[in-house]
Formats: C-alpha cells, sequence, structure tokens
C-alpha cells in the first residue's frame, strides 16, 4: 500500500512568487490535513479537506489556500511568498480525520529567497 | 489557542539508557500521540491513547494518558541508536462539521551516545 507522497520534495521560489504543492493520499482515505513545519512554530496546522471540501482552517493568513479533488488528492496554494514562509509543508491523510490516525508524508521543503 | 508543553527541548543518552519525556496542556485531549520524526521526514505515528489513564506499550516505548486528560508522557527503555531523531507529542481535537486537527508539541530531540 503506497503511502502518501508530496510533491515537489524541494523548491526555491522568490519573494512576491505564488507555489503550489501536491499531495496524494493513501488510496482510500478521504480526508487530506496540512501542516506547516518551522524551527520557530514548530507544526501549526493549516487545513483540511475531506470530499473535496474544506472542513476546518487554521489560523493562516487567506494567501494560503487549498483545495481537493475528486480522487481525493489535494494541492495547497501560497501566493505573494513571503521569507517568512519557507518551512516544511507536511500532508497527513486518513480515512475520516480524526481517531483512526494520520499518516505522513515526506513533505515539501519550500525556500523563499 | 491550545498549547502543548513538551519536555526536555533534548536530551543526550549513552546508549541502553532509558528516557522519559513528557506533554503537558492546558486543554484537555480525548486523544494523545506520540510521532517520531528523522531529518528530512514526516512524523510517522509511534503510539495513540484514547482514554483517559490509558498505560499503552509499542515494544521498548510506552506511553500514558493522564488522568487529567491534560498530560502524557512517553517512555523510551534500553535505548539503541536508531532511537535518535525529534519526538512530538500531539492532542486530537474535534473542530467541529466531522473535522478533526492535531496541535503539536515542539518536540523534544533525543540523541543517543553510542
Amino acid at each position: 500500500k503506497a503511502g502518501v507522497t508530496q510533491t515537489p520534495r524541494y523548491l526555491i521560489k522568490t519573494r512576491g512568487q505564488q507555489v503550489t504543492l501536491s499531495c496524494s493520499p493513501i488510496s482510500g482515505h478521504r480526508s487530506v490535513s496540512w501542516y506547516q513545519q518551522t524551527p520557530g512554530q514548530g507544526l501549526q496546522f493549516l487545513f483540511e479537506y475531506f470530499s473535496e471540501t474544506q472542513r476546518n482552517k487554521g489560523n493562516f493568513p487567506g494567501r494560503f489556500s487549498g483545495r481537493q479533488f475528486s480522487n481525493s488528492r489535494s494541492e495547497m496554494n501560497v501566493s505573494t511568498l513571503e521569507l517568512g514562509d519557507s518551512a516544511l509543508y507536511l500532508c497527513a491523510s486518513s480515512l475520516t480525520a480524526g481517531a483512526d490516525g494520520y499518516t505522513f508524508g515526506s513533505g515539501t521543503r519550500l525556500t523563499v529567497v | 489557542g491550545q498549547q502543548l508543553n513538551q519536555s526536555p527541548q533534548s536530551m543526550f543518552i549513552q546508549e541502553g539508557e532509558d528516557v522519559s519525556m513528557n506533554c503537558t496542556s492546558s486543554s484537555i485531549f480525548n486523544t494523545w500521540l506520540w510521532y517520531k520524526q528523522d531529518p528530512g521526514e514526516g512524523p510517522v505515528l509511534l503510539i495513540a491513547l484514547y482514554k483517559a489513564g490509558e498505560l499503552t506499550s509499542n515494544g521498548r516505548l510506552t506511553a500514558q494518558f493522564g488522568i487529567t486528560r491534560k498530560d502524557s508522557f512517553l517512555n523510551i527503555s534500553a535505548s539503541i541508536p536508531s532511537d535518535v531523531g525529534i519526538y512530538f507529542c500531539a492532542g486530537l481535537s474535534y473542530s467541529g462539521a466531522g473535522s478533526y486537527q492535531l496541535t503539536f508539541g515542539k518536540g523534544t530531540k533525543l540523541s543517543v551516545i553510542p
């Protein structure tokens, strides 16, 4: 059973640009959550999607957005990149989002210069 | 917002020693989780705790869900070099509309000296 796949693994972008990250959940998992990991703030919840609907959103500015497709694959987009957006972006999938557990991908390392 | 206080921040131990780390929260959680993260990888679930007072083992790892539901600890016995990594506690909370989210501690970085 394939795990959670995130692409690309590494990205370097310039301030002001936008970026799109992709996440393919474990087959059969319908919930996809996104987290941002930085040395200063640790792991912080961005948003969660289930059946193409955003069910929950963390405390991040509107520049951070996402979507989920009918095959449960998800993308997150960050517009007008700032230096502080440099982070490891992690995607986690679960069957329903809850106590059945989350499986994380290896993440996308975004560097904004 | 909810915050988890995880301690210690880092530990250096000799191979074969036991390790203990803990997490406390100002809020109640109904599920506590412990993850391990290796460099360049995402967190991997080690142990999940679902009931207050629950004590669960996974090999050399033992974790407990505090009675108050505001704390948890993780013990690693007889540490080995591959235990090196960052350990995170996380509390699972219901956010409404069928959605849950994880609140993470800042992590405990474990170094094992052979």
